[in-house]
């Protein structure tokens, strides 16, 4: 069946500019996952989506950031005013099941503030 | 505050067994997860370890002590293909999953 999907896979932007990064999960999955991720690092996490609720948001870095997930499926991860400090992989991840246990990762958007 | 640590590098022998240790220090605890990850890849889920002791999927063993705060993922019978980044996670006392830096292993022929 069809994985986790990201689009677009590489966006370069200019500084000032917003940005809305798309995620797909997998059919059927409750929770979704925004992650940001440095090149040699681990996932570093961003919000968690329960169904449409936004349940934890503790991980967004400033106001520039919001997420959605308006009827429980696709997810958007706006950046606003970009900065070049906001160049990273940003990946989301779903799960079938509320506790997250076993996370399904889309390949990654690219981002690339100039 | 939030850690997970595991050593940076780990060097095998194809064939030979390797194991990469965990050790969290969290707010919460529900489980300790372990990922794996290629070069210009996405991570991949390995395993999962709610309660103390070992699971085993094949080549591939995950333990957890809880009291230790402590897990370890055990690949046996190493293979090149195995050369990849691993990563463990906590899941904290609520939704929040927390990676480990990660640990990247090469396995040498």
């Amino acid at each position: 069946g069809a994985g986790v999907s990201q689009s677009p896979r590489y966006k370069v932007t200019k500084r000032g500019q917003d940005v809305a990064l798309r995620c797909d999960p997998i059919s059927g999955h409750v929770s979704l996952y925004w992650y940001r991720q440095a090149l040699g690092q681990g996932p570093e996490f961003l919000t968690y989506f329960n169904y449409e609720a936004q349940q934890d948001k503790s991980g967004l870095p400033n106001d520039r950031f919001s997420a959605e997930r308006p009827e429980g499926s696709i997810s958007t991860l706006t950046i606003q005013r970009t900065e070049q400090r906001d160049s990273a992989m940003y990946r989301c991840a779903s799960s079938l099941m509320r506790t997250g246990d076993e996370q399904y990762f889309g390949p990654g958007t690219r981002l690339t503030v100039t | 505050g939030q850690s997970l640590e595991q050593p940076s590098e780990v060097t095998a022998v194809e064939g030979a067994i390797v194991q990469i240790n965990c050790t969290y220090q969290t707010s919460g605890f529900y489980g300790l997860s372990w990922y794996q990850q290629h070069d210009g890849g996405a991570p991949t889920f390995l395993s999962y370890n709610a309660l103390d002791g070992l699971e085993e999927t094949g080549r591939f063993s995950s333990f957890l002590s809880r009291s230790d705060s402590y897990g370890y993922l055990l690949l046996q019978e190493l293979q090149m293909k195995d050369s990849a980044s691993y990563f463990c996670a906590v899941r904290d006392g609520g939704f929040k999953t927390i990676f480990g830096a990660g640990t990247r292993l090469f396995v040498k022929a």
